[in-house]
Formats: C-alpha cells, sequence, structure tokens
C-alpha cells in the first residue's frame, strides 16, 4: 500500500523562528515526486515545493527547504524565518509517475507574532 | 490566466438526495481529479479524468462518480447522499502529459448533508 503519514496533526512557531514538519511515506517504487502543498484558512491549495526522488540534491525554494531521506522514506519540509502568512494547514503528497497523487492528513501550522 | 473554478461554494442537502458539482480546470489543462477532504482525514482520491476518460479511480462506493466533456470541464455526482458524506470537496487541474503532475486546486465545495 502506499500511504503517506504525517504525524503531527498541529505545530507552531514563534515569528522568525524555524520550523519543521515531518512526512513519512510508503512506497516499493524506485522513481516518484514528493510535494509539500500549503492550504491557507481561505482553503485553496497551492504548491509549495516539489522534489524527485531521482534527484539527491535536496529542493530549495526561498525560505522553504526539504530533507529528503530516500532509504528511510521520509520528506520533512523546513520552513525558515517563519512568517504570519505561513500560517496554514501543510499537506504532504507523494506520486508515483503517471498514477494518482497520495496525501497525508496534514499539519496545522500556527505562526505566533 | 483564470484559476481552477468550483462551483457551487456551499451546498447543503439532506439524506438520500444527489449532488452535482462543477469544475472548470485552468485553460490548457487537460486531466481534472477530485478530491474529497474531511477533517483528520486528509486528502482521500475520488478520481481523475483526462481527455474525457477515467485515468484512475479511489476507493470510493459507486454513488460517487463523475465525467468530463471535451472543453475538460469536469462534474462529479454523489447519489443517495449519506451523513458521512458532509464534506470539502476540492477539484484540481494539471497537464496530464507532464511527468511531475504539478496539481492546480480549486477552492472547493463545501456539501453538508443533514
Amino acid at each position: 500500500a502506499q500511504t503517506v503519514t504525517q504525524s503531527q496533526p498541529e505545530m507552531s512557531v514563534q515569528e522568525a523562528e524555524t520550523v519543521t514538519l515531518s512526512c513519512t511515506y510508503d512506497t516499493s517504487e524506485s522513481d516518484y515526486y514528493l510535494f509539500w502543498y500549503k492550504q491557507p484558512p481561505s482553503r485553496q491549495m497551492i504548491l509549495v515545493i516539489r522534489q524527485e526522488a531521482y534527484k539527491q540534491q535536496n529542493a530549495t525554494e526561498n525560505r522553504f527547504s526539504v530533507n529528503f531521506q530516500k532509504a528511510a522514506k521520509s520528506f520533512s519540509l523546513k520552513i525558515s524565518d517563519s512568517q504570519l502568512g505561513d500560517a496554514a494547514m501543510y499537506f504532504c503528497a507523494y506520486r508515483p509517475p503517471g498514477n494518482q497523487f497520495y496525501f497525508g492528513t496534514g499539519t496545522s501550522l500556527t505562526v505566533i507574532p | 490566466k483564470a484559476g481552477v473554478t468550483q462551483t457551487p461554494r456551499y451546498l447543503i442537502k439532506t439524506r438520500g438526495q444527489q449532488v452535482t458539482l462543477s469544475c472548470s480546470p485552468i485553460s490548457g489543462h487537460r486531466s481534472v481529479s477530485w478530491y474529497q477532504q474531511t477533517p483528520g482525514q486528509g486528502l482521500q482520491f475520488l478520481f481523475e479524468y483526462f481527455s474525457e476518460t477515467q485515468r484512475n479511480k479511489g476507493n470510493f462506493p459507486g454513488r460517487f462518480s463523475g465525467r468530463q466533456f471535451s472543453n475538460s470541464r469536469s462534474e462529479m455526482n454523489v447519489s443517495t447522499l449519506e451523513l458521512g458524506d458532509s464534506a470539502l470537496y476540492l477539484c484540481a487541474s494539471s497537464l496530464g502529459t507532464d511527468s511531475t503532475g504539478e496539481l492546480f486546486f480549486g477552492e472547493g465545495s463545501r456539501l453538508t448533508v443533514l
């Protein structure tokens, strides 16, 4: 079974600090893609960052970076210099090529001023 | 470029009724997928359509169905509604031909079943 697990239902971080959201997944595939999506309170989900499994280098997008550990099937998201606008629900997702997306249950992030 | 548009945004139905939700993808996107979002369950995949054909299907009962039209617009239908069908239904579109398959989401249709 292909599943995605986010073990932290809720997280909080002080503004300007760094927070890491955890994600693990289960797969027997060797080629796949991993994503972090953000869903602000207005509900429209947007892509934060994407990682191709065949790339060893961790993806980075401005203040957002990932720690991709393929052998451990772990894909955590690090948010640096947290801002109030980062408050949202974050979903980790896994997708084998040509197949459906599998999403985790989400982590609700609160940013404390 | 217009984003993914879902209608209606909110609706209330009673048990046993049926409902049809609509999704207009981003222009040029040929793939539309549907998800059910409930608290604690995350996003559950319903189905994906590409060029009017169902390409993938999730593990939902036959009461949940969908279709895609030649202009890539998609509809999903839920018949014989149950209380447990109350959820946010999200539609996402993508090119459908690129390997990464980045999804672009609509704001969702909030269904309440009484």
